[in-house]
């Protein structure tokens, strides 16, 4: 399984902050996501990054911004939170190369965020 | 639209008791599906998937689940549950496009299914 790991694991804030959420793996992974999670709505796809240069919004990007700064690493910015940003936010990666069309996404330990 | 339904947004089952919680996926090609669980305060760790082949699939801690396309279920089962499978299940679809050399794959979530063990 791909080592995801999420820093900060848990993070309170307030109105109208920026802030950073970061992940990384550690198994060369190619392609890497940002989930949140709210009560009884799954998972929700925030971005997703199929390599370092390519960057894709999924069904719930605004208010987010995103950053590959390399291979490994993700981040996950929130410019000015607000209270409804408040959720647990997951980080995932897969391998496309080696899968093809069959990929497995590995998910991180997850951070939780309450916006005040 | 496409989309992945878990039927039982809640579950309790006694302990050693058999358990099966109801996955339908509503998509026109042959979908690769997972189920993942949730243990409170842990992310996401991946049960079993089903990709293509045997539509009975085996997965870690005893679980395993069934393709039926005539169906649109991926229904996962265990015979005899244990406290410690009580955790919130989680059934996915991933939407693959083979035309695109990238593939704009999306994993979509159904909304979960609350699993409590009683002793």
């Amino acid at each position: 399984d791909a080592d995801v790991t999420q820093t900060p694991r848990n993070r309170i804030t307030k109105t109208g902050k920026r802030i950073m959420l970061e992940c990384s793996q550690t198994k060369g992974h190619d392609r890497m996501y940002w989930y949140r999670q709210d009560p009884g709505l799954g998972l929700q796809l925030i971005y997703y990054s199929f390599d370092v240069k390519d960057i894709n919004k999924g069904e719930i990007s605004d208010g987010y911004s995103v950053s590959r700064q390399a291979q490994a690493k993700f981040s996950l910015s929130l410019e000015s939170a607000i209270p409804n940003q408040t959720a647990l936010y997951f980080c995932a990666t897969s391998d496309h190369r080696l899968a093809g069309g069959q990929e497995t996404q590995y998910f991180g330990p997850g951070t939780r965020l309450l916006v005040l | 639209a496409q989309s992945v339904t878990q039927p039982d947004i809640h579950i309790t089952v006694s302990e050693g008791a058999s358990l099966e919680l109801r996955c339908n996926y509503s998509y026109g090609a042959t979908p690769y599906l997972f189920w993942y669980v949730q243990s409170p305060g842990q992310g996401l760790q991946l049960l079993l998937k089903y990709f293509s082949g045997d539509t009975l699939v085996q997965g870690i801690k005893g679980f395993e689940a069934e393709f039926k396309r005539s169906q649109s279920s991926f229904n996962l089962r265990k015979p005899s549950v244990h406290w410690s499978d009580a955790a919130e299940y989680f059934c996915a679809d991933l939407r693959h496009k083979s035309d695109q050399s990238q593939g704009a794959q999306k994993l979509v979530f159904g909304q979960g299914t609350r699993l409590t063990i009683n002793p």
